[in-house]
């Protein structure tokens, strides 16, 4: 089975914080993707990537940039974290082709 | 409109019975549907995706497909209180690039003993 692992469970971080979040899969697929999930909007997406070194807007980018160096790991980067940054962030993997995701298991983020 | 809308739960069934979730799409031209699985506190799961128009059944599910319609939805037969979760319905809108999904809202499924 695709295991995608995401570094940090909970996390609390103050207001003008730089903050990563890691993701890692274990089973060579190019597309990666992170979203946040929130109450009533539902699972929106920040960035995605498609290969080493490339990176693609989603529907949330403002605030937030990502880093592919290496096929296996994606990283979302709050530039300076403000509160309305508290959020579920949720990285995914999938295959070429037709393919559904596999979510790792999430990052609860507060800033305060 | 939203691009993938979800019937408004929740939903309440009873043990045993069937329930169903419904999920329209805006995009005439999209290939791939999913349904995804997500208990409260945990990441989405997927549990069915399907491709073409009619039926496909797994189990207790069947993911029912009619792209004329724009219309996908999911039944759950003999409902258990395990299943109760709230369902995503995700769609490669257009099938655009990089099999990028949108989501729905969610519909909360709650199966009472």
């Amino acid at each position: 089975d695709v295991k995608v692992t995401q570094s940090s469970r909970y996390l609390v971080k103050r207001t003008g914080e730089k903050v990563f979040l890691e993701c890692v899969q274990d089973m060579d697929h190019e597309n990666m993707f992170w979203y946040r999930q929130d109450p009533g909007l539902g699972l929106r997406l920040i960035y995605f990537s498609y290969d080493v070194k490339m990176k693609e807007k989603g529907d949330i980018p403002e605030g937030y940039s990502v880093s592919r160096e290496k096929k296996e790991r994606f990283s979302l980067i709050l530039e300076s974290a403000s509160t309305n940054q508290t959020s579920m962030y949720l990285c995914a993997s999938r295959p070429p082709g037709n393919y559904g995701y596999t979510f790792g298991s999430g990052t609860r983020l507060t800033v305060v | 409109q939203k691009e993938v809308e979800q019937n408004s739960g929740p939903l309440s069934v009873p043990e045993g019975a069937i329930a169903s979730l419904n999920c329209t799409y805006s995009d005439r031209v999209s290939q791939s549907f999913f349904w995804y699985r997500q208990y409260s506190g945990k990441s989405p799961e997927l549990i069915m995706s399907i491709y073409s128009n009619g039926d496909k059944e797994d189990g207790r599910f069947t993911a029912q497909l009619n792209k004329a319609s724009q219309y996908v939805s999911l039944l759950i037969r003999d409902s258990q209180p395990s299943d109760s979760a709230t369902y995503l319905c995700a769609v490669n809108l257009g099938g655009t690039s990089y099999g990028k999904l949108t989501f729905g809202q969610g519909t909360i499924l709650t199966v009472h003993p």
